[in-house]
């Protein structure tokens, strides 16, 4: 009863390649989110989207393309893979878009993403 | 941009220790939450602190949000190897315009050894 999956959770591959990895979550939450974390374990919010509806778009080369085929599912699909990719990606939910309090996010497990 | 500066980076300490870990920025938020991170997973929600000065205790662990809702810290008391981790601080910001974007700090990885 996972409540935030990803896949995969490792990915190895070549600069160049287009691959995806897919998030989904089981708790009824509108929101979701990517997030990378590098090498030094900074957490960077990249995308969110509040019921398929994109609403947070950080500054990311547009070879990352999220989508959100319904509310519990956000894929990123990330083109023409380069050296400075390889990190580890977060997909995260929150009940919905925060308003003074800041809601809980959960995370899921993450996919370390290798591109030799 | 908001930016949220952790400090230490790194904490070694033996098991039965205090530490105090450090969470600053020149920016307002108006929620600040503290989550913790084990190797190969993600990050899990610890507490949230919302009013300034405010104090949350959870069981060894103590959060303080600074009066001016800029800096935070967690401090915990007789340290366990369990404790071992790597420690997060986020901010909200206003939550008329962040649609529940969160500010990390760099994290502050904490070894407790036995």
């Amino acid at each position: 009863d996972t409540a935030v999956s990803q896949t995969p959770k490792y990915l190895v591959t070549q600069m160049g390649n287009d691959k995806s990895i897919k998030c989904e979550q089981n708790l009824g939450h509108d929101t979701m989110y990517w997030y990378k974390q590098d090498s030094k374990k900074f957490l960077k919010i990249m995308f969110s989207y509040n019921n398929k509806e994109l609403i947070i778009n950080e500054t990311v080369p547009n070879r990352f393309s999220p989508k959100s085929p319904d509310k519990a599912h956000l894929n990123l699909h990330i083109n023409s893979l380069e050296l400075g990719d390889s990190a580890v990606y977060f997909c995260a939910s929150s009940q919905g878009i925060s308003g003074a309090v800041q809601e809980t996010q959960y995370f899921g497990p993450g996919t370390r993403l290798l591109v030799l | 941009t908001q930016l949220l500066e952790q400090s230490p980076q790194f904490l070694s300490i033996q098991e039965g220790e205090n530490l105090t870990v450090y969470c600053n920025s020149s920016s307002v938020f108006s929620s600040l939450q503290w989550y913790r991170q084990e190797p190969g997973e993600g990050p899990v929600l610890l507490v949230t602190v919302v009013t300034g000065g405010e104090v949350k205790k959870l069981k060894r662990l103590t959060f303080q949000f600074g009066d001016a809702r800029k800096d935070s810290s967690l401090h915990i008391t007789a340290a366990q190897t369990g404790d071992t981790g790597l420690y997060l601080c986020a901010g909200g910001g206003d939550g008329g315009t962040s649609y529940g974007k969160l500010t990390f700090g760099q994290g502050t990885i904490l070894t407790v050894h036995p």
